[in-house]
């Protein structure tokens, strides 16, 4: 079968930094995406990973490891609006095809 | 980028009926990709639609429920037919560009 799996919730405080995990086992790799979705909104695109290492994108990062099966997003500077829920997403082939992880909460604390 | 457009953006219906979403997009893409989210859930993607052949479905999901169509490069349609309560939730369609998936804003759909 396909699996994604990320924490189904995270709290953390206004400027920090905050670490949202991913591991994935599906048949077939070619990227790695995250998206951002705040309540009553549609998925917003955050990062895209198809090689290992870091990309950087202002506050946010994302990381991939492929020989891990494994990848991370990185929220620096956190402020309140970034509490929101967060899915990784794996692209199986060059389709655009994607498969959602259950996605993680963020909470962000005065 | 891509902006996409959907329409309804709600509704409200009776079981057994069927609606259909329309789905606009504002530059010709070869794909676009309609998912499916559940309360509190992840996003499913239903289908693919290209232009000029018949939508491909996951598995899980049939055509006569979900009937698509692709008239052009720009715009798709999504029925969801002989709706039930199972059936609420937000539909969305989807483009790719430049290894960006973009998404519409969603139709939110509630069924009695």
């Amino acid at each position: 079968g396909q699996s994604l799996e990320q924490p189904s919730e995270v709290t953390a405080v206004e400027g920090a930094i905050v670490q949202i995990n991913c591991t994935y086992q599906t048949s077939g790799f070619y990227g790695l995406s995250w998206y951002q979705q705040h309540d009553g909104g549609a998925p917003t695109f955050l990062s895209y990973n198809a090689l290992d290492g870091l990309e950087e994108t202002g506050r946010f990062s994302s990381f991939l490891s492929r020989s891990d099966s494994y990848g991370y997003l990185l929220l620096q500077e956190l402020q309140m609006k970034d509490s929101a829920s967060y899915f990784c997403a794996v692209s199986t082939g060059n389709t655009g095809k994607l498969i959602f992880g259950q996605g993680t909460t963020l909470q962000v604390k005065p | 980028s891509a902006v996409i457009s959907q329409k309804p953006s709600r509704d409200i219906c009776q079981r057994g009926t069927s609606l259909t979403i329309q789905c606009q997009v504002d530059s010709q893409v070869t794909m676009m990709f309609w998912y499916r989210q559940q309360p509190g859930q992840s996003l499913t993607l239903i289908a693919t639609a290209n232009q000029g052949s018949e939508a491909t479905y996951e598995s899980g999901f049939v055509i006569d429920k979900f009937p698509i169509s692709r008239p052009n490069l720009t715009f798709s349609t999504l029925t969801v037919s002989n709706m039930s309560p199972e059936d609420s939730s937000i539909y969305l369609c989807s483009v790719t560009s430049s290894d960006e998936q973009f998404f519409g804003p969603g139709t939110r759909l509630t069924v009695l």
